[in-house]
């Protein structure tokens, strides 16, 4: 079946750095994928997406672009924040119906 | 415009306990769902409706009950409470169910079955 593999966290950055957080994915046809944020005592927040191959989402200095030839979409951002401290989830759902497969999850904590 | 409201924020159960979690929405969208989230596991989906009327399984639909007589309400029912049901679960909804509308989620329930 289709799914989503994520690196593992707790990722622990300094305020400012660079960050990367991997995520590949299994899908027999073309999936969209997404990133989500979930922000302390939060629900889920749509961070970015993206729906066809080669194509880059980006949001709040946060950027992912859609690999179809390496099935990955990995986060980036150039400098992050306390303020983005969060769990991040990536996931992806299929043309035909809409509904989500996610992976487990990468805690970011940021350090000042 | 509240978006999607959850009830209870928090609930403490025991085994074999029945419950009803809430979930409304106002955005008028066709498409809702439940997702459990448990550690290292993500989001799992455990039941979905693309209408008023129309309810389907998810992921991990066991020891869960839904229906969906109106567009805005989407109650999860647990007929029998298990320890194996202690998690924080969501609710979400999109405009549409085909494509790849923007999920809303809600604040959560976080349930502990004793």
């Amino acid at each position: 079946g289709d799914s989503v593999t994520q690196m593992e966290g707790p990722v622990t950055l300094s305020e400012e750095a660079f960050l990367t957080i991997n995520c590949t994915y299994t899908a027999t046809g073309y999936p969209s994928l997404f990133w989500y944020v979930q922000y302390p005592g939060e629900g889920l927040q749509l961070l970015l997406k993206a729906t066809k191959a080669d194509d880059k989402g980006s949001n709040k200095g946060f950027e992912a672009t859609y690999r179809k030839e390496t099935t990955s979409f990995h986060l980036e951002k150039g400098s992050v924040q306390v303020s983005d401290s969060a769990v991040y989830f990536c996931a992806l759902n299929m043309e035909y119906g809409n509904k989500l497969v996610f992976g487990a999850g990468t805690i970011l904590r940021v350090k000042s | 415009n509240a978006g999607v409201t959850q009830t209870p924020k928090f609930q403490v159960l025991k085994t074999g306990q029945s419950m009803t979690l809430q979930c409304a929405q106002d955005m008028n969208h066709e498409y809702m769902s439940w997702y459990r989230q448990d550690p290292g596991m993500g989001l799992r989906l455990i039941h979905y409706s693309v209408g008023a009327g129309i309810t389907d399984q998810g992921e991990v639909p066991n020891g869960y009950n839904v229906s969906r007589s109106t567009t805005e309400d989407f109650p999860l029912r647990l007929l029998s409470a298990a320890p194996s049901q202690t998690s924080v679960y969501f609710c979400a909804s999109s405009f549409s169910a085909l494509g790849s509308y923007e999920q809303y989620f809600g604040p959560g329930t976080r349930l502990t079955v004793t």
